[in-house]
């Protein structure tokens, strides 16, 4: 069954810390691994977009990368700030056969605080 | 703001009912997907409609039922609703052109503030 696994469940960080969230995934090979910020009550926002082939990401403070031998992605958030607070969620999109599939990971919930 | 917008925000009804979440997607988008957001389950994507046509489908009951429209809006028919239905529902566009293969492979998703439904 295609899985995707995101760690911690939960983090609390100071603000202007760094911190990273891990996404494990068994779906290979995929089209496109994608980060998305929730915050609470409202709809993703796309943070990051990365195909198989590539292995970093950046938009701003948030640096994505991507380890397809250990089928493990990162994002990185520098220097963090108080609107950092929100749900991460890990997407992988497996495509093929005129059709795709999206495998979501329960999410990673971020608190910055002051 | 993304662009996208949905109605109702909140939706309270009963067991057995049935109900319309509509969405309407950024200007120029073609494709709009629904998903179902519930506490236990996360994230679920339910089906995708592009220009009109049904293009893909996730996780979507026989009970649950879409269409996009001619001027590109689309609903999402909810009926013989459970308890179990309740959670945020989601609807997202992308895509002013026409993708190259069937699914989102590299277009940003936009998405709506979501309807919240109560099934009580």
């Amino acid at each position: 069954k295609n899985q995707v696994e995101q760690s911690p469940q939960s983090l609390i960080i100071l603000e202007g810390k760094n911190c990273t969230l891990q996404c494990n995934y068994t779906v290979s090979p995929f089209s496109n691994l994608r980060w998305y910020k929730q915050d609470t009550g409202r709809g993703p926002v796309s943070l990051t977009i990365m195909t198989f082939s590539e292995n970093t990401k950046s938009n701003g403070r948030y640096t994505a990368t991507l380890d397809a031998d250990t089928k493990q992605s990162s994002l990185h958030i520098t220097a963090s700030q108080l609107s950092d607070s929100a749900s991460y969620i890990c997407v992988v999109i497996l495509s093929g056969a005129g059709s795709y599939q999206l495998t979501f990971g329960k999410g990673t919930k971020l608190s910055v605080i002051p | 703001d993304s662009g996208v917008t949905q109605t109702p925000k909140h939706l309270i009804t009963a067991t057995g009912q049935r109900v319309t979440l509509r969405c309407s997607p950024r200007s120029g988008d073609l494709s709009v997907y629904w998903y179902q957001q519930s506490l236990d389950q996360g994230l679920q994507f339910l089906i995708q409609y592009y220009n009109g046509e049904e293009r893909a489908k996730g996780n979507i009951l026989e009970r649950f039922s879409a269409q996009q429209f001619p001027d590109l809006h689309s609903e999402l028919n909810l009926s013989s609703l459970e308890l179990g239905d309740s959670a945020l529902y989601f609807c997202a566009s992308s895509g002013t052109s026409a993708p190259r293969v069937t699914g989102p492979l590299q277009e940003t998703q936009y998405f709506g503030p979501g309807t919240r439904l109560l099934v009580l």
